[in-house]
C-alpha cells in the first residue's frame, strides 16, 4: 500500500518559474524524504525532513512539513530544464526500517 | 565510492526461464532493499535485509520470487519461473541507518516475453 500521494501527478512549467509539488500521507511519521528520478535512472535522494521540523532548505529546494495536516510540499525555485524528472516523497513510519514511496509527480521544465 | 551496482542492466527472457538479478550495496551500509517499479503499481518494496538477514519479505509477490544476501557486499533476487507480468524495473538500494537516506542503483530493466 502507498503511504504518500503526490499532487499534481504532472506539472509543466517554463524555465525560471517555480515548481511546487505536494505530498499527503495517512499515518504519523518519523521522517519524510524527497527523491528525484530522471528517466531511465534510479532514484536520487534530495532532502530529508524530520517530524519535529517544519521547513528545510537545500540549494534551490525548499521543503515544508505540516504534521497536523499530514502533508509536505517541495518547492523548486528558478527551475531549469535539467530539473525535468519525476519527484517522489517517501515516509518512514515510527521506528520502522523501511520507506513507503508515493506515486510521484512528473515535472517537465521547458527551456 | 562507486555507489550501488546492479547487474545486468537489461534482461530479456522467455516465460518460464529463471532470472537472477544482482546487487552490490555501498560498502558499510547495513540495509539493503529490493524494489520493483511499474507504471501500474509504482515503486513497491519487495524485501529488505539488515546485516545480511532478511527482515521483511511481505512485499514478495509469490513463491516464484526469492532473495538472498550471502554476505555484506552481495545480494541476489531470483525469479523462477518468470512470467510476463514480472516485467518491470527492479531496483536495489542501500542505506547506512534504518529509515534514513537510501541510495539506489541504476536498476535492471526486465522484460519477460
Amino acid at each position: 500500500s502507498q503511504q504518500g500521494e503526490e499532487d499534481p501527478q504532472a506539472l509543466s512549467i517554463q524555465e525560471g518559474e517555480n515548481a511546487t509539488m505536494n505530498c499527503s500521507y495517512k499515518t504519523s511519521i518519523n521522517n519524510l524524504q524527497w527523491y528525484r528520478q530522471n528517466s531511465g535512472r534510479g532514484l536520487v535522494h534530495l532532502i530529508l525532513i524530520r517530524s519535529n521540523e517544519r521547513e528545510k532548505h537545500s540549494g534551490r529546494l525548499r521543503v515544508t512539513l505540516d504534521t497536523s495536516k499530514k502533508s509536505s510540499s517541495l518547492l523548486i525555485t528558478a527551475s531549469r530544464a535539467a530539473d525535468t524528472a519525476s519527484y517522489f516523497c517517501a515516509t518512514r513510519r515510527g521506528d520502522t526500517d523501511k520507506l513507503i514511496f508515493g506515486t510521484g509527480t512528473r515535472l517537465q521544465v521547458f527551456p | 565510492d562507486a555507489g550501488v551496482i546492479q547487474s545486468p542492466r537489461h534482461e530479456v527472457t522467455e516465460m518460464g526461464q529463471e532470472v537472477t538479478l544482482r546487487c552490490k550495496p555501498i560498502s558499510g551500509h547495513d540495509y539493503l532493499f529490493w524494489y520493483r517499479q511499474t507504471m501500474m503499481r509504482g515503486l513497491e518494496l519487495l524485501i529488505y535485509f539488515n546485516n545480511n538477514v532478511p527482515i521483511d519479505d511481505s512485499g514478495m509477490p509469490e513463491d516464484r520470487f526469492s532473495a538472498k544476501m550471502p554476505n555484506a557486499s552481495f545480494s541476489t533476487l531470483k525469479i523462477q519461473p518468470s512470467e510476463p507480468r514480472d516485467s518491470a524495473v527492479y531496483f536495489c538500494a542501500s542505506s547506512k541507518l534504518a529509515g534514513e537516506t537510501q541510495y539506489f542503483g541504476p536498476g535492471t530493466r526486465l522484460l519477460v516475453l
